[in-house]
């Protein structure tokens, strides 16, 4: 049963262009979200997050947006660039318990 | 200056022989994780410390075990590994249980034989 789902396993955008990646989740207990980001031969690093008493959440050319009723958070990068090619993680957690990751996109910056 | 530092990066072990894996960590954080990752797949908790106290999820295999003698160690003992238990496995910190980030190594990526 998956709780966090990334729905597409990989996006492919132009350099300077935004990239914007999905994620959904089914529990609506979860009141914490959090991206990684992994390069290969690497562990995830935390890139942002966002609690569910906000909607959205900035830090440079990164920012997450939080849909509760929808159950749906998206990562914009903008601009997008080479080095940020890597795999994103999705990831929920409920107060006091375990985090659950979806299971990643593979992004592209082309340039 | 790494903050999680697994050893090794990479273990090749023989099907059925006892491997362990270790995790320590500089950051003095109260709660250790241990994930199996599967290619394309999900990092799947299979425990975690919260300093002492040891959480097993409930679909974690008996054949895996852990250890926490301090506060930096937490080590992944896998008592007979199967086919099945390739993998990549990623230990991970965090300050404390709630909304905080967990910061991972760079994982060990276990092949059996």
């Amino acid at each position: 049963d998956q709780q966090v789902k990334q729905n597409s396993p990989s996006l492919s955008v132009q350099e300077g262009r935004i990239s914007i990646l999905n994620c959904d989740y089914t529990n609506s207990m979860f009141d914490y979200f959090l991206w990684y980001k992994k390069y290969p031969a690497e562990g995830p690093t935390f890139l942002i997050s966002i609690s569910s008493i906000k909607d959205k959440n900035e830090d440079g050319r990164f920012t997450v947006f939080l849909n509760k009723s929808a159950k749906h958070l998206s990562l914009h990068i903008v601009p997008s660039q080479p080095g940020d090619s890597a795999v994103y993680f999705c990831a929920a957690m409920e107060y006091g318990n375990k985090l659950v990751f979806g299971a990643g996109t593979i992004l592209r910056v082309k340039s | 200056d790494a903050m999680v530092i697994q050893n090794p990066r990479y273990q090749v072990t023989q099907f059925g022989k006892p491997v362990t894996l270790s995790c320590s960590q500089t950051l003095n954080h109260n709660v250790m994780y241990w994930y199996q990752q599967k290619s394309s797949q999900a990092p799947k908790l299979l425990f975690h410390y919260y300093d002492k106290d040891f959480n097993n999820e409930a679909d974690t295999p008996d054949n895996f075990q852990s250890r926490r003698p301090n506060t930096s160690f937490c080590f992944l003992d896998i008592r007979s590994p199967g086919l099945g238990d390739a993998a990549m496995y990623l230990c991970a910190t965090s300050r404390d249980q709630g909304r905080t980030e967990a910061f991972f190594g760079q994982g060990t990526r276990l092949t059996v034989v």
